[in-house]
């Protein structure tokens, strides 16, 4: 069964700097998604940005960007120029190709704090 | 605004009771997933239903069953409910299996 790790349960950012959130998965199969959702106090689950493995390119959306490391089943979140409305809880997510099983898989989520 | 829409918003009962949870999917979303999230902890898969029938089954407990109606609407039900079984449930509709999911706010289930 596909595993998903955040290692850090908690990390603390500067407005207007960058923070990197990490995430590992570990998988047998080739082909399969990545996705980061974001979790802010209101508890709505936000998708903030999704990765196809087949996909060297890594995605990118405004602030938001994936350092995707395939061979290493590396999937970390950059976020530049934090601003005080990205403090929420993130969550890495895998999903496999084959939809018969167990198919969405959460990490424990990362609790993201900005400073003004 | 997902466009996903979850009812209660709140519901407080007793240990022992039956509840259910009801779900709409964003309109054209023919794919319904539901997850447990107990606090402060990660995401639950429970069940997932495509086009009315069940496609995917997580960690989902016997006295916990769904259904997908064929107007895509889809009902949780909760049986025999323990003190552990407090949580925020999500709904998630995405368009085609594949998809990514987009999620409804949750009910939030609290077992006395």
């Amino acid at each position: 069964a596909q595993t998903v790790t955040q290692s850090q349960p908690e990390m603390s950012v500067q407005e207007a700097e960058t923070v990197t959130l990490s995430c590992t998965y570990d998988t047998s199969e080739s082909d399969y998604y990545l996705f980061w959702y974001k979790q802010p106090p209101s508890r709505q689950m936000i998708l903030v940005i999704r990765q196809e493995a087949y996909k060297q390119q890594n995605a990118t959306e405004n602030r938001f960007s994936v350092n995707f490391q395939k061979a290493a089943k590396s999937f970390s979140l950059k976020i530049s120029d934090s601003q005080l409305g990205d403090a929420a809880m993130y969550f890495c997510a895998y999903r496999s190709r084959d939809n018969y099983g167990q198919n969405f898989v959460f990490g424990p989520g990362t609790r993201l704090s900005v400073l003004p | 605004d997902s466009g996903v829409t979850q009812t209660p918003k709140h519901l407080i009962t007793a240990t022992g009771q039956r509840v259910t949870l009801r779900c709409s999917p964003r309109s054209g979303d023919l794919s319904v997933y539901w997850y447990q999230q107990s606090l402060d902890q990660g995401l639950q898969f429970l069940i997932q239903y495509y086009n009315g029938e069940e496609r995917a089954k997580g960690n989902i407990l016997e006295r916990f069953s769904a259904q997908q109606f064929p107007d895509l609407h889809s009902e949780l039900n909760l049986s025999s409910l323990e003190l552990g079984d407090s949580a925020l449930y999500f709904c998630a509709s995405s368009e085609r299996v594949l998809a990514e999911q987009f999620f409804g706010p949750g009910t939030r289930l609290t077992v006395l």
